[in-house]
């Protein structure tokens, strides 16, 4: 299986700044034949299921908010809030399906407020 | 509205079964692959298995823990998605999120405790 390693485990961010979220996986999940990073942004608030942020790396899900970004490729991936709102206080997961259908998950980073 | 709703989970002894529901609406259910996903308490985010559609020819796939002991199936007929867990383990205590394949959609979860 692919491990996927996130950093840190948790942070403290002050309403309105900025917010960066790393994902490693152990080996590369670009399809060379389609140029697409299969890894995906999940956001889990407390006592609520899981929702998805972004796939593809880097596309937003319709109905996110666009201070929401992914970006990287590879085995190097970023989940950035440009300004962090108080509802955005959750655990983020990234998530691999390049060796679908045995997804992985990174162990979650916590968000908090500073 | 795109609706899954869990059920059947509660507390089971080590060694014993359960099975768990998921009622989909909202979608055309039997052209979806489902899939489970589970989470520990306290703890991250774990694939159970997936079951393709009819069409597809149902069939499943399963995590490494869970291999030989748990069943995932569906009713077309009925729009619903189980899991029969067998031979449970403590360590199989965690909430269950019945999830369209692709997680765009997720039920609000059904909580299992195996303990003695």
């Amino acid at each position: 299986d692919i491990v996927m390693t996130q950093s840190p485990d948790s942070l403290a961010v002050s309403l309105g700044e900025r917010a960066t979220i790393n994902c490693k996986s152990s080996q590369s999940v670009l399809y060379s034949s389609n140029n697409k990073n299969y890894l995906a942004w999940y956001q889990q608030k407390p006592g609520q299921p899981p929702k998805m942020l972004i796939y593809w790396a880097s596309t937003r899900e319709s109905g996110v908010p666009d201070r929401f970004s992914g970006s990287g490729s590879g085995t190097d991936f970023t989940l950035t809030i440009s300004s962090v709102q108080a509802e955005d206080v959750a655990v983020y997961y990234c998530q691999q399906y390049f060796i679908s259908p045995r997804d992985t998950f990174g162990q979650g980073t916590k968000l908090e407020i500073k | 509205e795109v609706q899954l709703v869990e059920s059947g989970g509660g507390l089971v002894k080590p060694g014993g079964s359960l099975r768990l529901s998921c009622a989909a609406s909202g979608f055309i259910f039997n052209k979806e692959c489902m899939s489970w996903v589970r989470q520990a308490p306290g703890k991250g985010l774990e694939w159970v298995g997936r079951i393709k559609s009819k069409n597809e020819g149902e069939t499943t796939d399963y995590g490494a823990p869970v291999t030989g002991r748990f069943t995932i199936s569906r009713d077309d007929s009925k729009s619903t998605l189980y899991l029969q867990m067998n031979s449970l383990k403590t360590e199989d205590t965690a909430m269950y999120y019945c999830t369209t394949a692709t997680y765009g959609y997720w039920g609000q979860g059904i909580l299992v405790t195996v303990s003695s």
